[in-house]
C-alpha cells in the first residue's frame, strides 16, 4: 500500500466533460507534485505545490487546473481534454521543496482515458 | 542539456540470477541520484538515494553504486525473484534554482522468468 492515495484509479471521460483527480497524503509533507506518464515513458512533471502554493507550472495547458485546498490534499481539475491527454496521472509528495535528499513518494496514479 | 540515459532498455533473466543496470547522466548542478522501481500499473517506489559523496547504498537485494567523477551509476540486483519484474528508473536531482527537480531516465524493463 502506498502512503499517497489517488482517486479514482481509472477514469474515462469525453472531451466535453469536467472531472477532477484527487490526491491525499498524511505524512505531513509540504511539497506535492502532479506528473503525467505515457505508456513506456518516464513521468513528466506538470505542477509543484509548496506549502499549498503553486511553485512550478511546467507550461501545462490551461485545460489542466491544479488546486491544493490544504496541506494533505491535491486536486487536478480537468476540462475539455484531448485524446492525447490519455495517460497515467501520478501524484507525489515529499517533506518539502528544500529537502533535496528526501525521496518523493508516489501514488499509484489515475489511469485517464479520453474518448 | 540535462540528460539521464539508461541501459539496457530491456532485460530478461532467470530467477535466482544476478543482474546490473546502468545509468549515465549529464546533469548539473548535481544534487543526488535515485533509483526507483515501477511495477506495471503502479507508481514508482524509491529504492535508493545517493548524494555526491556516497559511492554505494544497499536496500535488501538492491545495491546502487555512484561514480560522480564519471557520472555513472549502476543498480545491482542479487538473487532475482519473479517479483523483481518491473521497470527500474534512474532519476537525477537537479537543485538549480533551489528546486528539487527530478530528471528521469527512460527506464530499464526487467523481466524475471522462472
Amino acid at each position: 500500500d502506498t502512503e499517497v492515495t489517488q482517486t479514482p484509479k481509472h477514469l474515462v471521460m469525453g472531451m466535453t466533460n469536467k472531472k477532477s483527480l484527487k490526491c491525499e497524503q498524511h505524512m505531513g509533507h509540504r511539497a506535492m507534485y502532479w506528473y503525467k506518464q505515457k505508456a513506456k515513458k518516464p513521468p513528466e512533471l506538470m505542477f509543484v505545490y509548496s506549502y499549498e502554493k503553486l511553485s512550478i507550472n511546467e507550461s501545462v495547458p490551461s485545460r489542466f487546473s491544479p488546486e491544493c485546498p490544504n496541506s494533505s490534499l491535491l486536486n487536478l481539475h480537468l476540462h475539455a481534454l484531448q485524446p492525447e491527454d490519455s495517460a497515467l496521472y501520478l501524484c507525489a509528495s515529499s517533506p518539502g521543496r528544500w529537502d533535496f535528499n528526501q525521496p518523493q513518494h508516489f501514488g499509484d496514479g489515475t489511469r485517464l482515458s479520453i474518448l | 542539456k540535462n540528460q539521464v540515459e539508461q541501459s539496457p532498455q530491456s532485460l530478461i533473466i532467470l530467477e535466482g540470477k544476478n543482474c546490473t543496470l546502468q545509468c549515465n547522466y549529464t546533469v548539473s548542478p548535481f544534487s543526488n541520484l535515485r533509483w526507483y522501481k515501477q511495477d506495471t500499473g503502479r507508481g514508482p517506489v524509491s529504492l535508493t538515494i545517493m548524494t555526491f559523496s556516497e559511492n554505494t547504498k544497499s536496500n535488501g537485494r538492491y545495491t546502487a553504486t555512484l561514480d560522480a567523477d564519471t557520472k555513472q551509476s549502476s543498480l545491482h540486483i542479487t538473487a532475482s525473484q519473479l517479483s523483481d519484474s518491473a521497470s527500474y528508473i534512474c532519476v537525477v536531482s537537479d537543485n538549480d534554482g533551489g528546486y528539487n527537480k527530478l530528471i528521469f531516465g527512460a527506464g530499464t524493463r526487467l523481466a524475471v522468468h522462472p
